[in-house]
């Protein structure tokens, strides 16, 4: 069964501080992702990495950064937290190929202050 | 840019009614249609869709695809108060070189509220 564990289910945050967002999966997926999910917007991919140290700006990554130093762990990262980066945040892991479908974690509600 | 969308954005039934939830897309390159079904928790994956015209089933919930009109369908009969929840809609796109990461692209989401 596949697991994609996210480090907080809640985390409240300053304008201002640095705020790292962890994810782990368990299952030797070479595709991570992370996305955020605001109403009435769906979930928008805000990066993506297909292997170690390899990373992709989805369509919204201003403001945010990622980190992947291990093939399980996936680190979203705002370096400068502001309140319209208050949301939902999803992580999801992948295996590629023709019948790739993603896992997501429980998700981080992110609130900004 | 890819685009994805939902209709309607939220609907409201009663217990033993069935649902038809609409999903269009505009995708360069497309790969697959996919289907996740949220509560308060993370989504999970309901199908994955390729090809037109073949109907996947699971239990009292059904998806087809249409690639020349470009849309989807996902039915659900006799619904339950347990079906309450966000649908999801996403597609996945081949890149330049046909390669795919899984990158979806969403769309908004139907909120589904099913009452007793």
């Amino acid at each position: 069964d596949v697991k994609v564990t996210q480090s907080s289910r809640y985390l409240v945050k300053r304008t201002g501080e640095k705020v790292f967002l962890e994810c782990v999966q368990d299952m030797d997926h070479e595709n991570m992702f992370w996305y955020r999910q605001d109403p009435g917007l769906g979930l928008r991919l805000i990066y993506f990495s297909y292997d170690v140290k390899m990373k992709e700006k989805g369509d919204i990554p201003e403001g945010y950064s990622v980190s992947r130093e291990k093939k399980e762990r996936f680190s979203l990262i705002l370096e400068s937290a502001s309140t319209n980066q208050t949301s939902m945040y999803l992580c999801a892991s992948g295996s590629g190929g023709n019948t790739d479908t993603q896992y997501f974690g429980p998700g981080t509600r992110l609130t900004v202050l | 840019e890819d685009k994805v969308v939902q209709s309607p954005l939220s609907l409201v039934v009663h217990e033993g009614d069935t649902v038809t939830l609409n999903c269009s897309y505009e995708v360069t390159n497309f790969r697959s249609l996919l289907w996740y079904k949220q509560e308060k928790k993370a989504p999970t994956f309901l199908f994955m869709l390729t090809s037109s015209g073949i109907e996947k089933k699971s239990g009292r919930l059904s998806s087809i695809l249409d690639k020349k009109e470009l849309f989807s369908i996902l039915n659900i009969t006799a619904t339950q108060t347990g079906d309450s929840a966000v649908y999801l809609c996403a597609v996945e796109a081949k890149s330049a070189g046909g390669t795919s990461y899984g990158k979806l692209t969403f769309g908004q989401g139907t909120i589904l509220t099913v009452h007793p």
